[in-house]
């Protein structure tokens, strides 16, 4: 258990709907990021936030979008679905200038 | 795309050392190697880091060659629980700096 938890833990949306994903990270981390792992595939990164703010972002496009709250719980929005988003999203928690980042056992999200 | 080069699968008996290798050539002075593990159906989990000397924790030792292009992460006696893919990641030892995963090792334990 790394006490990051996200929901819910499983989703089906059709093409061209939008979807928002959760997480609560683990108690005193202010830091969060978010991944994208396709079926085989490693986690890619998506983007990282930091006191309510965009700390870095992976190759993504503008449709994936973040939000921190103040008490460093976290969203995931993907506007337009296609069916290539259909992934496992994980979300992790860390305490900035650590190492060590605690992952949540992610969302499933198929796209039909 | 990913710095490291793993093996895709390897096989261990239980109770025996899982020694998994991992080349990092192309790897900077500033950047740490990594290790996470992928149970199945869950996230990443840390396992051990470090720059150029060997490191050893509860779960693993992580041994790095002097010129640092590979190392190798030791599970002292693997039990059918580490079954999971394992990945190897170098890292500019920063904050803010995202995990780049390439496709791990899938070591399967076997009784």
């Amino acid at each position: 258990e790394t006490g990051v938890t996200q929901s819910p833990t499983h989703l089906i949306k059709t093409r061209g709907q939008q979807v928002t994903l959760r997480c609560s990270s683990q108690s005193g981390h202010n830091t969060v990021s978010w991944y994208q792992q396709a079926l085989g595939q490693g986690p890619q990164f998506i983007f990282q936030y930091y006191r309510e703010e965009e700390n870095g972002r992976g190759n993504f496009p503008p449709r994936f979008s973040g939000l921190q709250f103040p008490n460093y719980s976290s969203e995931l929005n993907v506007n337009a679905l296609e069916l290539d988003d259909s992934a496992l999203y994980l979300c992790a928690s860390s305490l900035k200038d650590t190492e060590k980042l605690f992952f949540g056992s992610g969302t499933q999200l198929s796209v039909l | 795309d990913a710095k490291t080069t793993q093996p895709p699968s390897m096989d261990c008996a239980e109770g025996r050392a899982a020694n998994l290798p991992c080349n990092h050539s192309t790897i900077s002075g500033n950047e740490y190697v990594y290790w996470y593990r992928q149970i199945h159906s869950q996230g990443p989990q840390y396992i051990i880091h470090g720059l150029k000397n060997n490191e050893t924790n509860e779960m693993a030792s992580l041994i790095i060659t002097e010129d640092r292009k590979s190392s190798t992460l030791i599970l002292p006696h693997a039990t059918l629980r580490d079954t999971a893919v394992y990945y190897c990641i170098v890292r500019v030892g920063q904050a803010g700096t995202a995990l780049i995963f390439g496709k791990g090792t899938t070591l399967s334990v076997s009784s």
